[in-house]
């Protein structure tokens, strides 16, 4: 099976442009989750979405927002973005997700984003 | 609110030596916990968890609700043990699911 994918790889932009991030989940995958992971902080969760529907979130502001499409694919959308936005966003995809006893996630190889 | 913390950053122990990589989190309900390793240009990727109770490449973490704990352990190091680990914590706070992460240890194995 094909790994979990992201697009682009890298991405500069400066401060108050917006930006797309990609990722396609493994076949079959219907969760998809997304996490921000900076020196200072670490890695945190984002949010998750399932079957096209925002499940679960972090304790991040509304300028970080997502969507999934109806082939589970997910996009994650970070507008005016500021100096404290770069860092690796990785997403990762699981069966079930965030439910139950929670699902092995799968990530991805991440897209590093620098904002200038 | 979900906390993990991995109290060291950096652990170094020669091959052969027994490795101890520490867990704390804190959580009012009854957790799940993993352990996902990154390898040098790999992804970040499950190594094991605690509902399966398997033990992985020689690894094994007991949950210890008392000093709410749950730390990695391998009797013997290899060096191709070298990695980044991160202890995480799914939880909710209310219907809200989380994955929380802690900063992880960057484990190396010397020969």
């Amino acid at each position: 099976k094909a790994g979990v994918t992201q697009t682009p790889r890298y991405l500069i932009k400066t401060r108050g442009q917006q930006v797309t991030l990609s990722c396609s989940p493994i076949s079959g995958h219907r969760s998809v989750s997304w996490y921000q992971q900076t020196p200072g902080q670490g890695l945190q969760f984002l949010f998750e979405y399932f079957s096209e529907t925002q499940r679960n979130k972090g304790n991040f502001p509304g300028r970080f927002s997502g969507r999934q499409f109806s082939n589970s694919r997910s996009e994650m959308n970070v507008s005016t973005l500021e100096l404290g936005d770069s860092a690796l966003y990785l997403c990762a995809s699981s069966l079930a997700g965030f439910q139950g006893a929670g699902d092995t996630q799968y990530f991805g190889p991440g897209t590093r984003l620098t904002v200038l | 609110a979900q906390r993990v913390t991995q109290p060291e950053k950096l652990l170094s122990v020669f091959k052969g030596a027994p490795v101890e990589l520490k867990c704390n989190y804190s959580y009012s309900g009854s957790p799940e916990l993993f352990w996902y390793v990154q390898y040098s240009r790999q992804r970040l990727q499950l190594l094991l968890r605690h509902i399966s109770r398997e033990s992985i490449k020689g690894f094994t973490a007991d949950l210890n609700k008392g000093e709410t704990s749950f730390h990695l352990k391998k009797p013997f190091a290899q060096e191709e043990d070298s990695a980044m680990y991160y202890c995480a914590l799914f939880g909710s706070g209310g219907s809200n699911y989380k994955l929380t992460f802690g900063k992880g240890t960057l484990l190396t194995v010397n020969p």
